[in-house]
Order: structure tokens, then sequence, then C-alpha cells
């Protein structure tokens, strides 16, 4: 299975501020990486899919960028709805596996 | 807008079997794959597998021997079955469409997920 590590677990931030999340695969996966973001008690929500494409409707101050084994979620200011757990995920390859999340606070 | 519901009983004992059944609605399941994904509480996620709309399946090596996936094209509707439950399973289980575009797959409709716990 393809290991994929994020980092930080955890990170204060507040609004307006630039913020910026790793995450990194056991080995190369090209671009086939996503990134999800979940709010506490509901089903987590695609942001970026082939490491850098917008999912529509998804605001454009989300970005992503990589390739290979590590790779960057970007939040350029953050709003206060931006506050939640993200999750990188690889479809290089089966099984599908995620992250273990990084958890976005509020400072 | 394409939704997903999830359903099934909310309580399992151990060494039973957990069925939940995704309906889907504002579309067709034809053309797509459909995955399932839990998470513990607390806890990450976890890919359980996907099914194609014709019935071809691909299942996480680490459930393999416990879940079957199927289709009901009829009533759009996807199903999934995990036996000889633990403590272990207890988890929200999610469905979701395995969207692409290009090469590339992702997860882009979910369900809001159903909490099953596995307890006597």
């Amino acid at each position: 299975d393809i290991q994929m590590t994020q980092s930080p677990s955890s990170l204060s931030a507040s609004v307006g501020d630039r913020v910026t999340i790793t995450c990194r695969a056991s080995q190369s996966i090209s671009s086939f990486l996503n990134w999800y973001q979940q709010k506490p008690g509901k089903a987590p929500k695609l942001l970026i899919y082939g490491a850098s494409s917008l999912q529509s409707g998804v605001p454009s101050r989300f970005s992503g960028s990589g390739s290979g084994t590590d790779f960057t979620l970007t939040i350029s200011s953050l709003q206060p709805e931006d506050f939640a757990t993200y999750y990188c995920q690889q479809s290089y390859s089966i099984p599908y596996t995620f992250g273990q999340g990084t958890k976005l606070e509020i400072k | 807008q394409v939704q997903l519901q999830e359903s099934g009983p909310g309580l399992v004992k151990p060494s039973e079997t957990l069925s939940l059944t995704c309906t889907v609605s504002g579309g067709s399941i034809s053309g797509y794959s459909w995955s399932w994904i839990r998470q513990p509480p607390g806890k990450g996620l976890e890919w359980i597998g996907y099914i194609y709309y014709s019935g071809t399946t691909n299942y996480n090596p680490s459930l393999q021997s416990r879940v079957t996936l199927s289709v009901g094209t009829s009533k759009n509707q996807v199903s999934l079955k995990l036996s000889s439950v633990t403590a272990a399973d207890t988890a929200v289980y999610y469905c979701a469409r395995v969207g692409h575009g290009g090469n590339k797959y992702y997860f882009d409709y979910w369900g809001q997920g159903t909490l099953v716990t596995v307890s006597s």
C-alpha cells in the first residue's frame, strides 16, 4: 500500500493568514493526488483533484501543487469557514489511501 | 445535483454481517464507479472498495475477504456487506461517487454518512 503522510497534523492560524499543508507519498504517484475538506459531523468535500485542478464551486483561494511524492495544499487567505480537517488521498493505485489528516484551528 | 443517501442498521452484533445501502438520486449510477469509505470515530478515512455500475469490483485487500459490493441498477442503489464484524468495524460509513477527469479519479459526491456500531 502507498502510505500518505501529512504535515503538520494540526495547525493554528488566523483569519487572513496564508496556510500550507504538505502531503508526502511513500512512492511516486505522479499527479494522482486529491485534497478534501471535512467539517465536524459532515462528509468530506472534494477541493482539489489531479494535484492542482480546482473542483467546480471551490473558492480560488484554495490551490494545490506538486507531483511525484511531494504535494501541497495552500489556502491563500484563510476565511472563518476554512477551519476544518484536511485530507490528501492518492488514486494512483489500489488500495486508495488517505493521509491521516491536518486539523486547522483558529489561533 | 447528484445526491447519495446511506441507509441500514445502526447497530450490528459481533460476528454478524453489516449491510448498508446507498441510494443515488439526481442522476444515474450508470457510467460511474461507486465507493464505500469508512471513518472510525475520531479517526481518519479508510477506503473499502468500489463497484463499477456494470458490476466490476475492486476491494481493499485488508477487507477483501469480508466485503461484498453490489449494484441494483433498477433502483439506482449500491450495497455494502461486511461479514464477521468486530468492534474495530465501528465507524461512520460513507458512499461516494468516483468522478473522473481525464485519467484522474476522485470522490466528488458523498453521502452524509451513517454510523454503524458493533456491539452486543
